[in-house]
């Protein structure tokens, strides 16, 4: 597609409930990311998919958190167990290896009650 | 490791008023410098980048020149409007695979 496209653009669940959350990247670009912005903070790295490599899982803040990248091309991240702290924006980008940045997708806003 | 370090915000100016937000870097090697822009409800977008020591980029009237010898990054703009109210990310990145972001300022501008 032309951008970056995410869904749903906003989750509430309850806590103790798993959540999945979608990403598409751009065609053609080898590279996704996952950040996590939580109120008022920078971004904070999760995970990182380049090509058919391994993942860089080293940003994961706990075994609740997965992800994972199914034909090199739309990624799901899942949170198990979401607990209060867990809300935050969860952003997507994708790359290409040309060194022109990223092109973030415009998030899913999680909030757990 | 690397990381980037962004003046805090929030910062509140006035339409027209010259507009500077610092950055400034530790990194190894020689990594490319970004500034991202994230407009409320939306996603992070780049802004300008610049690859090489003494580098300038530029958009939208925004500028920032890649300083090796004070490994900075400031981003300038000489006169601000509302719609450039938003977040402003400074980020670096060695080979593209590795972006490190500051913590984000915060820009208003009135009118």
């Amino acid at each position: 597609g032309a951008g970056v496209s995410q869904s749903p653009s906003n989750k509430v669940t309850e806590k103790g409930k798993d959540v999945e959350l979608r990403c598409d990247p751009i065609s053609g670009h080898t590279a996704l990311y996952w950040y996590r912005q939580s109120l008022g903070q920078g971004l904070e790295f999760l995970i990182y998919f380049q090509g058919n490599s391994a993942p860089d899982k080293s940003g994961l803040p706990s075994d609740r958190f997965s992800a994972e990248r199914t034909g090199g091309s739309v990624s799901t991240l899942t949170i198990q167990r979401t607990q209060q702290e867990d809300s935050a924006v969860y952003l997507c980008a994708s790359s290409s290896r040309t060194g022109q940045g990223y092109t973030f997708g415009s998030g899913t806003r999680l909030t757990v009650v | 490791g690397d990381s980037v370090t962004q003046m805090e915000g929030p910062v509140t100016l006035s339409e027209e008023a010259f507009l500077t937000i610092n950055c400034t870097y530790t990194a190894t090697g020689y990594p490319s410098l970004f500034w991202y822009v994230q407009y409320p409800g939306e996603g992070l977008q780049l802004l300008l980048k610049a690859t090489k020591a003494d580098d300038k980029g530029s958009n939208k009237g925004f500028e920032a020149t890649y300083r090796k010898e004070t490994t900075s990054f400031h981003l300038e703009k000489g006169s601000v409007q509302v719609s450039d109210s938003a977040v402003y990310f400074c980020a670096l990145s060695h080979n593209n695979n590795d972006m490190r972001f500051g913590a984000g300022t915060r820009l208003t501008v009135k009118p």
